[in-house]
């Protein structure tokens, strides 16, 4: 199966530390979008990258978040002096790209959930 | 600004009833509308989506939408409920293509 994967699934750490995330879009997917998932709400948009070029960043994505995709392929979302409100799931989707956005398909993948104790 | 808001945060159904999930929107300019289905731990899949032209809109699973502009509604139906239609679904809207807007979801729970 080729579709988007997500690295880890789970990651528990402790306030203040650094993680970082990993996804892995579907193979030839232009597009690269970050959602972060809370308890009983749904996703809310973080960010998104065309090709390697991070295009928008929601407000939600304060200084000690960052996200990456160097070659335009996978991309990495680090989260600096985690704190106990950054708890959630962090969901990546990916979408071809070649369309007008919003015919332009997006595929998830199964998410990071992150605990900070 | 857009928001979504889905009435109704439980709907249980019974096996072959009608299903129907309500989605009321918020949008200043044309929005674009979907519906996603999320699984016990997999990620979520498109339904299915309007962007312009015909207002009833089918997608996979047996499952369609209707966009009522004059109710700001974009609520999903499906004729008979099955055992594996168990699921969250979340309503989205967009007006420019690449922000996304969710409701807060609707667990669906199907009854024997």
């Amino acid at each position: 199966d080729t579709g988007v994967s997500q690295d880890p699934r789970h990651k528990i750490t402790k306030r203040g530390q650094n993680v970082t995330f990993r996804c892995d879009p579907i193979s030839e997917h232009n597009r690269l979008y970050w959602y972060r998932q809370t308890l009983g709400q749904g996703p809310e948009f973080l960010t998104y990258f065309q090709n390697e070029a991070q295009l928008e960043k929601s407000r939600l994505l304060s200084d000690r978040f960052s996200a990456e995709r160097p070659k335009g392929s996978f991309s990495t979302l680090e989260i600096q002096r985690t704190e106990q409100g950054d708890s959630a799931m962090y969901l990546c989707a990916s979408s071809l790209g070649l369309a007008e956005l919003p015919t332009d398909t997006q595929y998830f993948g199964p998410g990071t959930r992150l605990t900070v104790l | 600004a857009q928001s979504v808001t889905q009435l109704g945060s439980h709907v249980s159904v019974s096996e072959g009833a009608l299903v129907l999930l309500r989605c009321n929107y918020s949008s200043s300019v044309p929005p674009y509308l979907f519906w996603y289905v999320q699984y016990p731990n997999q990620g979520l899949q498109l339904l299915l989506k309007y962007t312009t032209g015909a207002t009833l809109v089918k997608g996979i699973n047996g499952f369609e939408a209707e966009f009522k502009k004059s109710e700001t509604s974009f609520h999903l139906t499906k004729p008979s409920a099955h055992m594996s239609d168990a699921a969250e679904y979340f309503c989205a809207v967009s007006v420019s293509g690449n922000q996304f807007y969710f409701g807060t979801g609707t667990s669906l729970t199907v009854i024997p």
